[in-house]
């Protein structure tokens, strides 16, 4: 596979789940990141991972725990989520320090909360 | 901080003819990327140009050329000869050099191309 995959690609769950979502690159990047996409809104960034370590964490609330094990993978966990939090999350990988600064977007997870 | 701004929410154009999208941004750094990122409904976001603000020179990627004004802040899209294809959700994007974990995106333009 080449880029940045997803899975899966739809998520339905019960605010008393829990459930995760994968996200790996193949780029050969060091840099992760997890956005969400609500309906006409911005994308909000909620994390970003650089090189296995954390850099940035949006003010996300802690029902939403990511986890970077290497440089290609990314998990968001999901725990008790609420109704608002229904929308497309979108990974994305970049390589820092490199010329083109340029992030790489993987197919996102439409996630449904009920 | 910085800002993105897209003022179309929608636009539309005839298949075969030439649109334009608009862009400004706000920024205190001399030395960024800006970027058009391409969002079809199949949702996968992808990159269309990148500009280099130090590059004088216009960034052109065949259909898609963009024009950009540094001292107006300003970076538009121009899509030559559309295609039914190129109907999407077109973002607009900053951020410094260095810095893309501080990515910035505007609120989206709504592409339709009618046939």
């Amino acid at each position: 596979e080449t880029g940045v995959t997803q899975t899966p690609r739809h998520l339905v769950m019960g605010m008393t789940n829990k459930k995760s979502l994968k996200c790996e690159q193949h780029l050969g990047h060091n840099a992760m990141y997890w956005y969400k996409q609500s309906a006409k809104k911005p994308l909000e960034l909620m994390f970003v991972y650089n090189f296995k370590e954390q850099t940035e964490n949006n003010s996300v609330p802690s029902r939403f725990s990511p986890e970077c094990p290497n440089s290609s993978h990314l998990f968001l966990h999901l725990h008790t989520l609420q109704p608002e939090d229904s929308a497309l999350y979108l990974c994305a990988s970049s390589q820092p320090s490199g010329n083109t600064d340029t992030q790489y977007f993987g197919p996102g997870t439409r996630l449904t909360v009920l | 901080a910085q800002t993105v701004t897209q003022s179309q929410p929608e636009m539309s154009v005839q298949e075969a003819e030439t649109v334009t999208l608009s862009c400004t941004y706000d920024t205190s750094e001399s030395d960024y990327y800006l970027f058009w990122y391409k969002q079809p409904p199949s949702r996968q976001m992808i990159l269309v140009i990148r500009q280099e603000a130090y590059k004088q020179q216009n960034a052109t990627e065949n259909r898609f050329s963009v024009n950009f004004q540094k001292a107006a802040k300003s970076f538009s899209l121009k899509i030559s000869d559309s295609q039914l294809g190129d109907a999407a959700m077109y973002f607009c994007a900053y951020s410094p050099r260095g810095g893309s974990e501080k990515l910035v995106f505007g609120k989206g333009t709504k592409l339709t191309v009618n046939p």
